[in-house]
Parts: C-alpha cells; sequence; structure tokens
C-alpha cells in the first residue's frame, strides 16, 4: 500500500539544538513527499515539498532531501527555536490523495 | 484571500445526535478533501469532492457518514447517529485543480473541526 513511516515522539530539544525527524515511504510509483507542521490548535501547514528523486525541499531552515535508494525523505533543521514547537506529519502523494505519517510532536524549550 | 474556512472549530454531541460539518474552500477552488486524524494518528483521507459531484469516496465509512458540496455554499459532511469513536479532528483541504500534488498551488488545509461525541 501507500504508507509512510516517520519516527515516533515525543521529541524534546534545547533551543539552538539541531533536530531530525526520520521519515521513510512505501515506493510504488513516483510519488511526491511532504512536510507539513500543524502548530497547537491550528490546521496543517506545507512546510517543504519536493517531487522527484534528488530534489532538497526547504523552508523556514528546515530541509528534507527526497532520496529513492533508500525511499526516505528525512527533515533537518540545524537550529530550533521555541517556536518551531509543533507536530510534523511527513506525506506522500497518490494522485489527488495525501498518506500522512503518524506525526512527531516537537518540543523546543529555551 | 480568506482561506479555507472550516465551521464550527469546536462540536460537541451526544451520541445518536447528527453532527453537521462545513467547509468553505478558498475563492476560486473547486476541488475539496475531507480527511479525518484520530488521536494519536495521521490524517487519513475520506472523501474528494467537486461541484455536485463526489469523485472519491473510498475513505468514508460505510453508514452514517455523508458528503456533499452543492451548486451553492459550502461543503458539508455529516454523520448521523455519532458514536464515541467518531471523536476526532475533521480538516477539510481545497485545490485550483484536481491535482494539487502537482505544480505550485497544491493543497490548503483548514483549521480542522474537533468533534467530541459524549
Amino acid at each position: 500500500g501507500n504508507s509512510v513511516t516517520q519516527m515516533e515522539g515525543p521529541v524534546t530539544l534545547s533551543e539552538e539544538a539541531f533536530l531530525t525527524i526520520n521519515c521513510t515511504y512505501t515506493a510504488t510509483g513516483y510519488p511526491s513527499l511532504f512536510w507539513y507542521v500543524q502548530y497547537p490548535g491550528e490546521g496543517l501547514q506545507l512546510l517543504l515539498k519536493a517531487t522527484k528523486a534528488d530534489d532538497k525541499g526547504s523552508n523556514k531552515g528546515f530541509e528534507a532531501t527526497y532520496r529513492k535508494e533508500t525511499t526516505s525523505f528525512h527533515l533537518e533543521k540545524g537550529s530550533v527555536q521555541v517556536s518551531d514547537s509543533a507536530v510534523y506529519f511527513c506525506a506522500r502523494s497518490n494522485d489527488y490523495k495525501l498518506s500522512f505519517g503518524a506525526g512527531t510532536t516537537v518540543t523546543v524549550r529555551a | 484571500n480568506a482561506g479555507v474556512m472550516q465551521n464550527p472549530r469546536h462540536l460537541v454531541r451526544r451520541r445518536g445526535q447528527e453532527a453537521r460539518l462545513r467547509c468553505s474552500p478558498m475563492k476560486g477552488h473547486s476541488h475539496v478533501y475531507w480527511y479525518r486524524q484520530l488521536p494519536e494518528e495521521g490524517l487519513k483521507f475520506m472523501v474528494y469532492l467537486q461541484k455536485e459531484n463526489i469523485i472519491d469516496e473510498s475513505g468514508m465509512p460505510k453508514e452514517r457518514f455523508s458528503a456533499e458540496f452543492p451548486k451553492e455554499g459550502p461543503s458539508i459532511l455529516r454523520i448521523q447517529q455519532v458514536v464515541r469513536g467518531d471523536s476526532a479532528a475533521y480538516f477539510c483541504a481545497s485545490s485550483p485543480t484536481g491535482r494539487p500534488n502537482e505544480g505550485y498551488y497544491g493543497y490548503t488545509f483548514g483549521s480542522g473541526t474537533r468533534l467530541t461525541v459524549v
């Protein structure tokens, strides 16, 4: 099936620490890959995306590279801030549908 | 340019009542998608609608759930005779085309309706 597996949380970090959230996907077809962020009480916002192998998506200091050989799309940020505290979802596309991972809760402490 | 508007933000229903969730897509978007987020889980696709048409309802439970997107007005997700297991966050998304995963625009999600069945 079209599934996405991401690192379980919760993850707690100090400000300016390095963040990585692992994500792997099933290699059916040629999906686009996404990271969405959900701040408390809000809907999902697109953080970044990549549409083909070796593409790197980046936004707000976050990066993720579409790795076809390892079927991965790990999210990284070199120096997190308290405002990055949120739930992060990895997702892959299947035509018009998105398949989401279970989400990783990240808490950044000052 | 308002985003995707969902209301109500929070909805409490007793078991056996009906829940009606509303979604107004972004201006210019004629494609609407409903997703459900159960506690501690990611979002799961429910249904894809265009104006007056259901395109794909493969993620909808077979009973008690229905969705519509009339020619005028918002899209409605209707849950009849709610049970405690229906408690979840229901998100609506819209897109200008039927292929939101291509190109720049993609999906725009609303803030969701959090349904609690007591």
